[in-house]
């Protein structure tokens, strides 16, 4: 598997607060996609980063990626009810193709 | 606006029956993708295509084939459908040579069921 922790999981938020979506694994890769899937729709990439950005921001989203230890988060600043999906973060492997972890299901509450 | 049509949208099959499921993109891209989600999980690759009349194993690719007959068209073929491919499929584009870093763009997704 290319995936060290599992991160299937549920949070819950308020509405206005900060959340942070974390990605762990296990092989080499040199780019992080984000993806965000509304339901009963097809993932959407909202974010991408690379390995020699450490950080990358796009609205109240921020990303980062930490190589050495094969992680990568994903945080929402002031969340909205708008922002409840499920978000993925998936990897570039071997020839093009993209690997998605089991995914973050994000609440909002107003 | 990139565009990926799948349909049908929903299928219900029986078991040992074929079932095909296919795909249109718009985007002009090379890079065509089946995936698979079960419920409350996340996207398994079953097979994917980078140029028309080839096609290659994802990492799920038993009980499943697929056929790239265009640059537009890419189909998800169960000769044999079974229980346990009850899920939802979706069809992914992306151009790999561009600058977003292999990007995909995906359809709305087919709701299989299986019976």
């Amino acid at each position: 598997s290319q995936w060290g922790e599992e991160n299937l999981q549920a949070l819950s938020i308020q509405e206005g607060e900060d959340v942070t979506m974390n990605c762990s694994y296990k092989t080499y890769t040199t780019v992080v996609h984000w993806y965000r899937q509304d339901s009963g729709r097809g993932p959407a990439l909202i974010i991408l980063i690379r390995s020699n950005e450490r950080e990358k921001r796009s609205g109240r989203l921020r990303a980062t990626l930490d190589t050495s230890s094969q992680s990568s988060s994903l945080s929402i600043t002031a969340a909205q009810c708008e922002d409840t999906a499920v978000y993925f973060c998936a990897l570039n492997y071997n020839q093009g193709k993209l690997i998605f972890g089991q995914g973050t299901k994000l609440s909002i509450k107003p | 606006e990139a565009a990926v049509t799948q349909s049908p949208r929903s299928k219900v099959a029986v078991t040992g029956g074929k079932v095909t499921l296919s795909c249109h993109q718009t985007n002009n891209h090379d890079y065509m993708y089946w995936y698979r989600q079960d419920t409350g999980h996340g996207l398994r690759l079953i097979h994917y295509s980078y140029v028309a009349d080839s096609t290659e194993k994802g990492d799920i690719p038993d009980g499943y084939k697929a056929s790239r007959p265009s640059q537009e068209n890419f189909s998800l073929i169960l000769e044999l459908a079974s229980l346990s491919q009850t899920a939802v499929y979706f069809c992914a584009s992306s151009d790999s040579a561009g600058r977003k870093g292999n990007t995909l763009y995906f359809g709305a997704g087919t709701r299989l069921s299986v019976l």
